[in-house]
């Protein structure tokens, strides 16, 4: 069975506080992962792409450990507009030609 | 820039009634997909279309049918809705289901109601 788990939350982070969120995956073949963003009453939109290196874009780092089977995103210096849910993507094909399954959302709320 | 666009975006259904959802994407892109998300559950897939021409079943395709009309349009059919059916429903399309191409873009959402 194909699973992306990840913790609900809600995390309740003061602003500027570092947050990291964990994400787990079922098959070790996984190909490629992702990290999407949905604010409330809206649709996903990619956040950041997850690379075997890791990478970074501004606040934002995203870690792959294949070992282990999970991929991580940290936020740094935490903003109201960061409070939104958080979704773990895999895709799970060999070839890559599968489609993308969704974890099922980390809530992130950030508080002044 | 339209991107995904999906209709429409609130319906009221009575059990047993019919209705389309529609979608078109303007990216040329290849694969289509149907998703819905329910509290708690996440996004779950219906069907998806990888290219025109080409329907698969997803996790969850049980009381739906689509329709690849062509490259731009995907179309999802509910024949006797039910109230289970209640749910928000996100068309979406990537380039391609390749590893390079998955980045999937979603429409704005339709919200569907089932009485």
């Amino acid at each position: 069975r194909k699973e992306v788990e990840q913790d609900p939350g809600p995390f309740n982070v003061p602003e500027g506080a570092t947050v990291a969120f964990n994400c787990t995956y079922s098959n070790s073949a996984s190909q490629s992962f992702f990290w999407y963003r949905q604010d409330c009453r809206k649709e996903p939109k990619l956040l950041m792409s997850v690379y075997s290196s890791g990478n970074e874009d501004g606040r934002f780092t995203a870690q792959l450990n294949r070992a282990s089977q999970y991929i991580s995103l940290l936020i740094r210096d935490s903003k109201l507009s960061d409070s939104a849910t958080y979704l773990c993507v895999v895709n799970f094909g060999y070839s890559g030609n599968t489609p993308l399954v969704f974890g099922k959302g980390t809530r992130l709320s950030v508080i002044a | 820039n339209a991107g995904v666009t999906q209709t429409p975006k609130f319906q009221v259904l009575k059990t047993g009634q019919s209705m389309t959802l529609q979608c078109a994407q303007d990216m040329n892109h290849n694969s289509m997909y149907w998703y819905r998300q329910d509290p708690g559950m996440g996004l779950r897939l219906i069907y998806y279309s990888a290219s025109e021409g080409t329907t698969d079943k997803g996790e969850v395709p049980n009381g739906y049918n689509v329709s690849r009309l062509n490259k731009r349009e995907f179309s999802l059919r509910l024949e006797s809705a039910a109230p289970s059916q209640t749910s928000v429903y996100f068309c979406a399309s990537s380039l391609s289901q390749g590893s390079s191409g998955n980045t999937i873009y979603f429409g704005e959402g339709s919200w569907l109601t089932v009485v």
